[in-house]
């Protein structure tokens, strides 16, 4: 069965800081990739998906990037936080792009 | 109209009762229905899918899709206490993104 890692598993940043999250799959290859935030209380934002390496599509114009440079591997980046990037951010997959399955998630507050 | 809703909640309901969780769409291309569990400070937890109109059973759960009146339902039976979570509804049409629900507190009391 496939498994999402993503780490850190909680992260407190200044503004203005960079930022990097990963997410790793195990157990499946080519798999869909996506990235989502949840604000608090509020649903799953699409923010990037990934229907192979180096193919990134943004949902949301703002100032985060996606990267796919392994097949199964995906990372969130930011140049400079804001405060408004707080957030539980989760990568997800869809092998067969019916059945998604999230991972542990990152909780990032930005101070 | 936002493309899914979904009743916010929270709901609270005694161990042992019958829960009802719904959703309402605007979309009439949603193809692929899904039903996600998520404890707190968790990831998402497939809980259950079908495809286009009909009821599926697992367990204490069943799911109910009526693509004619736009609506979508996940019974739980039997409820516990190990179901107090937030409830996700998410749907998608073939070769499109999934959409998400807000989702529903639910708390079990014991």
């Amino acid at each position: 069965s496939q498994t999402i890692h993503q780490w850190p598993a909680t992260l407190v940043q200044p503004v203005g800081s960079p930022l990097s999250l990963e997410c790793t799959v195990e157990g499946t290859s080519n798999p869909n990739l996506y990235w989502y935030r949840q604000a608090a209380g509020r649903g799953l934002q699409l923010l990037f998906y990934s229907v192979g390496i180096g193919q990134i599509s943004s949902e949301v114009p703002q100032n985060l990037s996606a990267s796919r440079p392994q097949d199964r591997q995906f990372i969130l980046s930011s140049k400079k936080l804001l405060l408004s990037d707080s957030g539980f951010y989760l990568c997800a997959q869809a092998k067969a792009g019916y059945e998604q399955y999230f991972g542990p998630g990152t909780r990032l507050t930005v101070t | 109209q936002k493309e899914v809703e979904q009743d916010p909640g929270p709901l609270s309901v005694p161990e042992g009762a019958i829960v009802s969780l719904n959703c309402t769409y605007s979309n009439s291309a949603f193809q692929y229905f899904m039903w996600y569990r998520q404890y707190s400070r968790k990831g998402p937890e497939l809980l259950m899918y079908t495809y286009s109109s009909g009821n599926k059973e697992d367990g204490r759960f069943t799911a109910q899709v009526d693509k004619s009146s736009k609506y979508i339902s996940l019974f739980i039976r039997d409820s516990q206490p190990s179901d107090s979570a937030t409830y996700l509804c998410a749907m998608r049409e073939n070769g499109q993104n999934f959409v998400f629900g807000p989702g529903t507190r639910l708390s079990v009391l014991p």
